[in-house]
């Protein structure tokens, strides 16, 4: 079974600063994962995902994420902070089988950035 | 804007009454997926549907049930209301089925049982 850990419930850094997200996953097939942001009061968007090929996957934002198969993480990275990062971020991986196909989600990290 | 459409963005109901949830997918897409968002369970998933067909489902409960429709909208009916279903409730929806396809979240709707 698939299953998401999402270390640390709460991850505050000043502005310009790095910002690291730590996500680990268990899962008994090569893994899709993404990671998903949700800013206050509103859904869930995409921030970037892997599927196969190159594990340095980079999306909006800025932000970008590293699959490691050894160490079974795929911790999401921006360079620098910005106050509009605050936000909530999901880890999750895909899981599929019978015709379906679904998330299952970390708890989440919720970001604050300080000025 | 995701381009998945749910309504009502927030309802008020008191314990055993019934509502229903209606989401509108991504022009194309075919799957329609349900989660719940609570603050004890984390975003659960709780029913697939593919082409107006049930794929699978997750936590969902027995007072709860989901359709989609010959137009590929969806409606999630929840009934004889706890306070405990008080949780914000996701439409997604994704082009197919399969692991890599993107799912693509609607801003949910807030349901509150007083």
């Amino acid at each position: 079974a698939q299953s998401v850990t999402q270390l640390g419930s709460h991850v505050s850094v000043s502005e310009g600063a790095l910002v690291l997200l730590r996500c680990n996953y268990s899962s008994s097939v090569p893994p899709y994962l993404f990671w998903y942001v949700q800013y206050p009061n509103q859904g869930l968007q995409l921030l970037l995902k892997y599927t196969t090929g190159a594990t340095l996957v980079k999306g909006i934002n800025g932000f970008e994420a590293e699959f490691k198969k050894s160490e079974t993480s795929f911790h999401l990275t921006k360079p620098s902070a910005h106050m509009s990062d605050a936000a909530e971020y999901f880890c999750a991986v895909a899981f599929s089988g019978a015709g379906s196909y679904q998330l299952t989600f970390g708890k989440g990290t919720k970001l604050s950035v300080i000025p | 804007d995701s381009g998945v459409t749910q309504t009502p963005k927030h309802l008020i109901t008191a314990t055993g009454q019934r509502v229903t949830l209606r989401c509108s997918p991504r022009s194309g897409d075919l799957s329609v997926y349900w989660y719940q968002q609570s603050l004890d369970q984390g975003l659960q998933f709780l029913i697939h549907y593919y082409n107006g067909e049930e794929r699978a489902k997750g936590n969902i409960l027995e007072r709860f049930s989901a359709q989609q429709f010959p137009d590929l909208h969806s409606e999630l009916n929840l009934s004889s209301l706890e306070l405990g279903d008080s949780a914000l409730y996701f439409c997604a929806s994704s082009v197919g089925s399969y692991s890599g396809n993107t799912i693509y979240f609607g801003e949910g709707s807030w349901l509150t049982v007083v």
